[in-house]
């Protein structure tokens, strides 16, 4: 299985801040990376997929970078309803797996 | 915009069978490969399997012994069976399609969620 791993776990920033979450595939998976925010009592909902596209109505505030084994999120400036847990996953192959998820907090 | 609905029992005896239900809404079932993905409370996302419409499986192996996912493009429905539960089967149940080409496999549209409870 590939597993993937994301950094942080959590995080507390400002209103405004620039945020970053890193996750790291074990083994090369070109772009096929998705990331997902879930906000609490919610299902997850499709942000970025192909590691860089930006799923349609998704803010512009919301990018990812990266390829092989390597990738980013970022959210440029930090809003109020951006609290929520953001998780990559990979489509390469099956199993299909999930990061551990980063819970992204309001200071 | 599709929508997906799961359906079933929100409470199951250990050792009998879960069965759950996806209705997708909004679109045809055709076309696409549907995926359920699992989430115990308080934890993180587990694929448990998908099913193209034309019936082809693909499971998760640390619940192949145990999962059966079909389709019924007739009612544009597709479903979960999952034998011999345990306790560590409670969780919260997703529906998902699952988009290939320029998506790679992304899964871009999601059902609400239904619990799952295996207790006596």
């Amino acid at each position: 299985d590939i597993q993937m791993t994301q950094s942080p776990s959590s995080l507390s920033a400002s209103l405004g801040d620039r945020v970053t979450i890193t996750c790291r595939a074990s083994q090369n998976i070109d772009n096929f990376l998705s990331w997902y925010q879930q906000k609490p009592g919610k299902a997850p909902k499709l942000l970025i997929y192909a590691a860089s596209s930006l799923q349609s109505g998704v803010p512009s505030r919301f990018s990812g970078s990266g390829s092989g084994t390597d990738f980013t999120l970022t959210i440029s400036s930090l809003q109020p309803e951006d609290l929520a847990t953001y998780y990559c996953q990979q489509s390469y192959n099956t199993p299909r797996t999930f990061g551990q998820g980063t819970k992204v907090e309001i200071k | 915009q599709v929508q997906l609905q799961e359906s079933g029992p929100g409470l199951v005896k250990p050792s009998e069978t879960l069965s759950l239900t996806c209705t997708v809404s909004g679109g045809s079932i055709s076309g696409y490969y549907w995926s359920w993905i699992r989430q115990p409370p308080g934890k993180g996302l587990e694929w448990i399997g998908y099913i193209y419409y034309s019936g082809s499986t693909n499971y998760n192996p640390s619940l192949k012994s145990r999962l059966t996912i079909s389709v019924d493009r007739s009612k544009n429905q597709f479903s979960l069976k999952l034998t011999s539960v345990t306790a560590a089967d409670t969780a919260v149940y997703y529906c998902a399609r699952m988009v290939y080409g320029d998506y790679k496999g992304s899964f871009d549209n999601w059902g609400q969620g239904t619990l799952v409870t295996v207790s006596s």
